[in-house]
């Protein structure tokens, strides 16, 4: 079993719609969680950063933890096709600098 | 600006002519990473340093090789590439803002094929 799943999607909607990209992980020791985004040919960038569980918000974007389920959420309110790209989901643990990333969900905003 | 620069972007080579890749932060990180990205597999660690000469194998090391001579400095090396190396390659440069809090600055990225 891998210890982060993620849809590879590609997940297509139209323009203004709410998204909902997930993982879920298996280790419970993971206490940080990320959301990257990738544009075509560039390198990752971070998106969101949480600990523990619970929600953040940060514009258009909200990150959600729920480590009783393991499994974490980004939902992108009002989506432009500026979102499209691929995220990915990273996990790491307390005291560890090693980031576990999930494949990654292709997303498509179309106008 | 604060940025990670790899070089080349782009390389194709052969079965074991022997490359380098070439990473560079500005930032003044300590902890520096080498990752690979395959279709289906995601981003996985080849190597990291967290200093000045002090390196680490990631998850998939076996053909690669790297040095950490300067703090800005971290280079990928393939002694003898094979073709199941094609990938597309990034470094990252690591930022504590605290004990909690990491960012992974990534590079443009390196796609390699190796024929």
């Amino acid at each position: 079993q891998k210890e982060v799943e993620q849809d590879p999607g590609p997940l297509s909607v139209p323009e203004g719609a709410i998204v909902s990209l997930n993982c879920t992980y298996s280790n419970s020791a993971f206490q940080y969680f990320m959301w990257y985004r990738q544009y075509s040919r560039k390198g990752p960038e971070l998106l969101m950063y949480t600990y523990s569980s619970g929600n953040k918000e940060d514009g258009r974007f909200t990150a959600q933890v729920d480590k009783s389920s393991k499994y974490i959420s980004l939902f992108i309110r009002d989506s432009q096709p500026s979102d499209s790209a691929t995220y990915l989901c990273a996990i790491r643990s307390t005291g560890f600098q090693k980031l576990v990333f999930g494949t990654g969900t292709r997303l498509l905003v179309s106008p | 600006e604060a940025q990670v620069t790899q070089n080349p972007r782009y390389l194709i080579t052969v079965t074991g002519k022997k490359l380098t890749v070439t990473c560079s932060q500005n930032m003044n990180h300590e902890y520096m990473s080498w990752y690979r990205q395959d279709p289906g597999l995601g981003l996985r660690q080849i190597y990291y340093s967290m200093n000045v000469e002090v390196t680490d194998k990631g998850d998939v090391p076996e053909g690669y090789k790297v040095s950490r001579k300067e703090k800005r400095n971290f280079p990928l090396i393939l002694e003898s590439p094979s073709p199941n190396q094609t990938s597309l390659y990034f470094c990252a440069s690591i930022s504590y803002r605290d004990l909690d809090y990491n960012e992974q600055f990534f590079g443009p990225g390196t796609r390699l094929t190796v024929l």
